[in-house]
């Protein structure tokens, strides 16, 4: 069964570096996801997708401090020089060949 | 620039019905996959449903199948999920959000509608 799983939380201080996961299920080490951010009382926004091969292709305006990755099964989200409106809910979302769409349970990130 | 609106949210009954709209508009709508997703109150996101370019492949998720119907009129550039049967565990904001050109990474969402099942 397809599952991504991420940490509940996160926090990281201001202009500091962050990396957030997102760990798929066994057996589906090879598939891309996407991370989206949510911000407070707002709708989820596209940040990138991340390939198997750590190739990641970003959405329209997100800033370069904003990076993917990946390492087997894990896929990562590295936030740089965090700033205060990166405090946010952080989900990762994958898919199957039977269009089957899961997302994480998010990470909330807290800027310190 | 891509704008992804949603409408119809409400308050109804426990058993009652809803029509959700999504009107699409900055980019050429018969093109792409479309979906719902929904976020229950302080939850995280639950994709919902799925439907092709075409209209032609539907899917839904276990929770909804057979209450929900998912669809899409190219012409008028507007998606639009049918409700029935509607339980309190359906309270939520739903979004719709367009498929990418390139798998099934959302890459463009709307700013939701709530819809609140109670009596």
């Amino acid at each position: 069964q397809l599952v991504v799983s991420q940490s509940p939380s996160a926090s990281a201080s201001l202009g500091a570096s962050v990396k957030l996961t997102c760990t798929l299920s066994s057996g589906h080490s090879s598939y891309a996801i996407a991370w989206h951010q949510q911000q407070p009382e707002k709708g989820p926004r596209y940040l990138m997708r991340v390939n198997s091969d750590g190739s990641h292709r970003k959405g329209d305006g997100i800033p370069d401090r904003f990076s993917g990755s990946s390492s087997g099964a894990e896929r990562y989200l590295t936030i740089s020089s965090l700033q205060s409106e990166d405090e946010a809910d952080y989900y990762c979302q994958t898919w199957d060949t039977g269009i089957h769409v899961v997302f994480g349970g998010g990470t909330k990130l807290t800027v310190l | 620039e891509v704008q992804l609106v949603e409408s119809g949210g409400g308050l109804v009954q426990p058993g009652g019905s809803l029509r959700l709209s999504c009107a699409v508009s900055g980019f050429t709508f018969n093109s792409y996959e479309m979906n719902w997703v929904r976020q229950a109150p302080g939850k995280g996101l639950e994709w919902v449903s799925y439907i092709s370019s075409s209209g032609s492949t539907i899917n839904y998720a276990d929770s909804v199948k057979g209450r929900f119907t998912i669809s899409r009129d190219n012409a008028k550039n507007s998606l639009y999920l049918q409700m029935n049967s509607l339980r309190a565990e359906d309270t939520a904001v739903y979004y719709c959000a367009r498929g990418s050109s390139v798998g099934l990474s959302f890459d463009h969402w709307g700013q939701g509608t709530l819809v609140s099942v109670s009596s």
